[in-house]
């Protein structure tokens, strides 16, 4: 079946630094969703990616759909310790809704 | 004005119990889920609903149950737990029969002894 991975599994970051994270699936996806879970919290939608090669941000945050359909990218810039969560990539290509998660990317924030 | 509502926020039950989960949103959308989140915080779906009528149904065993008495609440009832059910469950909704952006609840953390 179909299968997102998801990289790296966790980071440990100081205050300031850029964060790069990402996502490969095995199959072409039509749609990718970046989520963030903050502790205690459901995922919260942070971008949405509906075009191969599409650039899109959401004020600190980057997100790019791959050429190949295959991938995508989040990158955080300047982190700040309400950066902290658990941040998944989920394939929308579904027309019923159902979202495949990847495994998440935990990041921790040290001020 | 919380937008997707899921009660209780904690459960601590008994292998063998029956318990439910409830989950309401205002947001006036026709189309909600069910996710389970393991230990691992992996996140699966297992059940939607469009305007009361059942979607998704993942190889989800037959003793979890999702009831919608309308299409602004949607519950999952679970029989006979099992340790293995122990997971945070969290409820979503979302418009446009599913092509619209997914609002979680808060989850249900579930503990089974």
């Amino acid at each position: 079946g179909q299968q997102l991975n998801q990289s790296p599994q966790s980071m440990f970051i100081q205050e300031g630094e850029d964060v790069s994270m990402n996502c490969t699936s095995s199959s072409i996806f039509n749609t990718w969703l970046w989520y963030k879970q903050e502790p205690g919290e459901g995922p919260v939608l942070l971008i949405a990616l509906y075009k191969a090669g599409e650039l899109t941000s959401n004020g600190r945050l980057t997100a790019q759909f791959g050429i190949t359909r295959k991938d995508s990218f989040l990158n955080i810039s300047a982190s700040i310790p309400s950066d902290v969560g658990i941040y998944f990539c989920a394939d929308g290509s579904g027309n019923t809704g159902k979202l495949i998660f990847g495994q998440g990317t935990t990041l921790q924030v040290k001020p | 004005d919380t937008a997707v509502s899921q009660t209780p926020k904690y459960l601590v039950t008994q292998m063998g119990n029956d318990k439910s989960i409830k989950c309401e949103q205002n947001l006036g959308h026709d189309t909600m889920y069910w996710y389970k989140q393991d230990s691992k915080k992996f996140l699966k779906i297992m059940f939607s609903y469009n305007n009361k009528e059942l979607i998704i149904n993942e190889t989800v065993p037959n003793r979890f149950s999702p009831k919608s008495p309308d299409k602004a609440h949607l519950n999952l009832h679970i029989n006979s737990l099992e340790l293995g059910d122990s997971a945070v469950y969290f409820c979503a909704s979302s418009q446009l029969g599913g092509e619209g952006t997914q609002y979680f609840g808060p989850g249900t953390r579930l503990l089974v002894l």
